[in-house]
């Protein structure tokens, strides 16, 4: 099975409808992220949690919120989707915040806003 | 402010045959961490190599080896023995220590198609 899961796999939606992106990881890390991925743009942050209690915003937070629902759940909300956040989410996990630490990434939700 | 560059949009290599994938970064932090992902057509993102600015050699993973000159700031990325399977988008990312964000800096990527 795998260790970091994301559903849903694939979400058609429209523009104004609220969706929720969830993440769960069986690695026991306790940092998670989330980051959207645009063709040509490599992967950017979008929010990083390094435990249940602490939630910090990544570099395009608007528009989007996330929970953290435990320490192995990690939920990303778009409140009222738009057209450009049509992109591909991945979660990702660590277990610590030093730079030796490996990301291992979630299998991906690709999402379209119409 | 911390960079990522990867200019090769896209490689191709014969099966067998070698091949090496920029990358070359920009950080002020000494400690800091450099890695490498595939991407497959499927989409997730696979872990492959790792290098920490304090190594003082070049990190192997089975056929992925990491040529790591620190002055000239690059990483490249050996693939040797090319496969079919090895067809994919290639990240660069840096992750640095400081701000322990863990936040990871990706580059654009560069695909690589492998001849048969």
């Amino acid at each position: 099975d795998a260790d970091v899961t994301q559903t849903p796999r694939n979400r058609i939606t429209k523009t104004g409808k609220r969706i929720m992106l969830e993440c769960s990881q069986t690695k026991g890390h306790d940092r998670m992220y989330w980051y959207r991925q645009d063709p040509g743009l490599g992967l950017r942050l979008i929010y990083y949690s390094f435990d249940v209690k602490d939630i910090n915003k990544g570099e395009i937070s608007d528009g989007y919120s996330v929970s953290r629902q435990a320490q192995a759940k990690f939920s990303l909300s778009l409140e009222s989707a738009i057209p450009n956040q049509t992109a591909l989410y991945f979660c990702a996990t660590s277990l610590g915040g030093e730079s030796t630490d490996t990301q291992y990434f979630g299998p991906g939700t690709r999402l379209t806003v119409l | 402010a911390q960079k990522i560059t990867q200019t090769q949009p896209g490689m191709f290599v014969q099966e067998k045959e070698a091949v090496t994938l920029d990358c070359t970064y920009d950080t002020s932090d000494p400690s800091y961490g450099l890695f490498w992902y595939k991407q497959p057509s499927s989409g997730e993102m696979i872990f492959l190599i790792y290098q920490g600015s304090y190594d003082q050699q070049n990190a192997t993973e089975g056929r992925y080896s990491l040529n790591f000159q620190k002055a000239r700031k690059s990483a490249n990325l050996v693939i040797s023995a090319s496969q079919l399977g090895d067809s994919a988008m290639y990240f660069c990312a840096m992750r640095e220590a400081s701000g322990n964000t863990g936040k990871l800096i990706f580059g654009q990527g560069t695909t690589l198609q492998v001849k048969p």
